[in-house]
């Protein structure tokens, strides 16, 4: 099986600009999440999405990140502003559901300068 | 709030040696806990799950055990090879929802 797909690979912008991340996960997966790995650290959970609703967001900076999952398959994560502490690595996981593994993209590495 | 803490943050052994590494967390009871594998500039892998009910877990070479009197599951890597040599991440069942809540992960190297 496919696995899951993210793009871009790698992102440099400055401060207070904006950036998407895309997402398609593995066909049939209902779950999707959205992690957020800084250097050295494990993957915090940004948002998690059952289809296209979201059953978890509570640790997604609101002010300045949102998620959408429009059709129930693949996934945007955008930061508008983006500022010096998110640089990190965006991985997207997908899931067949309730203890079944995550299976993680290879994620976007983010730099802002 | 819980906390999950991988015991060291790298851990060196020799060829041939087994591995093993420590997971403790505190303030939760997750009905199940993930083992996951992660290679430099590559997303984690999954290596097991074990349960709350379970004792012990095993796959080709890998081990888990999950004692929840101690609130620890450990990790082991039998007859390690330089091939083993990643970092390890240990993941707590959360919410009922499937999230997953990451520890920091231990690196480990395996020496020829």
């Amino acid at each position: 099986e496919a696995g899951v797909a993210q793009s871009p690979r790698y992102k440099i912008i400055e401060k207070r600009q904006s950036v998407a991340f895309w997402c398609n996960p593995i066909s049939g997966h209902a779950t999707l999440y959205w992690y957020q790995q800084i250097l050295g650290q494990g993957p915090k959970l940004l948002i998690q999405f059952q289809n296209n609703g979201v059953v978890d967001d509570s640790q997604l900076p609101k002010d300045r990140f949102s998620a959408e999952r429009l059709k129930g398959v693949d996934s945007t994560l955008k930061i508008q502003p983006a500022k010096l502490e998110d640089s990190a690595v965006y991985l997207c996981a997908s899931s067949s559901g309730f203890e079944s593994p995550l299976h993680f993209g290879n994620g976007t590495r983010l730099t802002v300068t | 709030s819980q906390k999950i803490e991988q015991n060291s943050e790298a851990l060196n052994i020799q060829e041939g040696k087994t591995a093993t590494l420590t997971c403790n967390y505190t303030n939760y009871s997750p009905a199940y806990l993930q083992w996951y594998r992660q290679d430099p500039g590559r997303g984690p892998v999954f290596l097991l799950l074990i349960r709350e009910n379970e004792k012990e877990k095993r796959k080709e070479r890998l081990k888990v055990t999950f004692d929840t009197t101690l609130k620890q599951s450990l990790f082991h890597i039998t007859a390690s090879q330089p091939a083993d040599s990643a970092t390890y991440l240990c993941a707590l069942e959360w919410g009922s929802q499937g999230n997953l809540i990451f520890g920091k992960g231990t690196k480990l190297s395996v020496k020829p």
